[in-house]
């Protein structure tokens, strides 16, 4: 049972490319949600999927997208990534209290 | 609006000396709570959860905490603490009046634990 997975764990990318972070799960967690985590400042909400084929804006969605064609996916897009978004993604699942969650992306923008 | 706040960026307890990790909270309505421990490069693994009932609720690790509705706080604890519960610790916030169905948390900033042997 892999729970939640993410790829990739590292990435360096420099300003102005785009990527893509996917996260699977396979304990069919109808929520799901893409946090960042930042020295001093917590965990905070970038986007959320409440099931399959919707999302909504958390906290912080500026210069981000998602998508959740999938149940089982949810996808966080940087469509030109800035120094700012320099941080460590994690992304959870939930059935409705409580998550789980992934073992994170370190992304470095230069 | 819904916050978390955990007043102490670190604690230092000797090992084998009970500990505590504070967080208090600000919801509109009833509140879900939960405490996560995060070790190095590593995500975060659930530790406890308050939802209803007793106050005094035990989680992993021999870790329990307390809700305490009229301070709203809800404090993290262990009688006794080992070097291996070093690591960090953040307190989360789920009201079930704002975040209706969506499941949404918000953390609080985390709070390293060190103790030392």
């Amino acid at each position: 049972n892999a729970g939640v997975t993410q790829t990739p764990k590292f990435r360096v990318l420099k300003t102005g490319q785009s990527m893509t972070l996917l996260c699977a799960q396979d304990m069919n967690h109808e929520y799901m949600y893409w946090y960042r985590q930042d020295p001093g400042m917590g965990l905070r909400l970038i986007h959320y999927s409440v099931g399959e084929g919707t999302t909504a804006k958390g906290e912080v969605p500026d210069g981000y997208n998602v998508s959740r064609l999938k149940k089982q996916n949810f996808l966080l897009g940087l469509e030109s990534a800035a120094p700012s978004q320099t941080s460590v993604y994690f992304c959870a699942s939930s059935p409705s209290r409580g998550y789980t969650f992934g073992s994170g992306t370190r992304l470095t923008v230069v | 609006a819904q916050s978390v706040a955990q007043p102490e960026d670190q604690v230092n307890v000797a090992e084998g000396n009970p500990l505590t990790v504070k967080c208090t909270y600000s919801v509109s309505g009833n509140p879900y709570l939960f405490w996560y421990v995060q070790y190095p490069n590593r995500g975060l693994q659930f530790l406890l959860k308050y939802i209803t009932g007793d106050n005094l609720v035990k989680g992993s690790y021999g870790f329990e905490a307390e809700f305490n509705k009229s301070q709203t706080s809800f404090h993290l604890k262990k009688p006794s603490a080992l070097v291996s519960d070093s690591a960090l610790y953040f307190c989360a916030v789920r009201d079930r009046l704002i975040s209706g169905n969506t499941g949404k948390l918000i953390f609080g900033q985390g709070t390293t634990l060190q103790v030392k042997p």
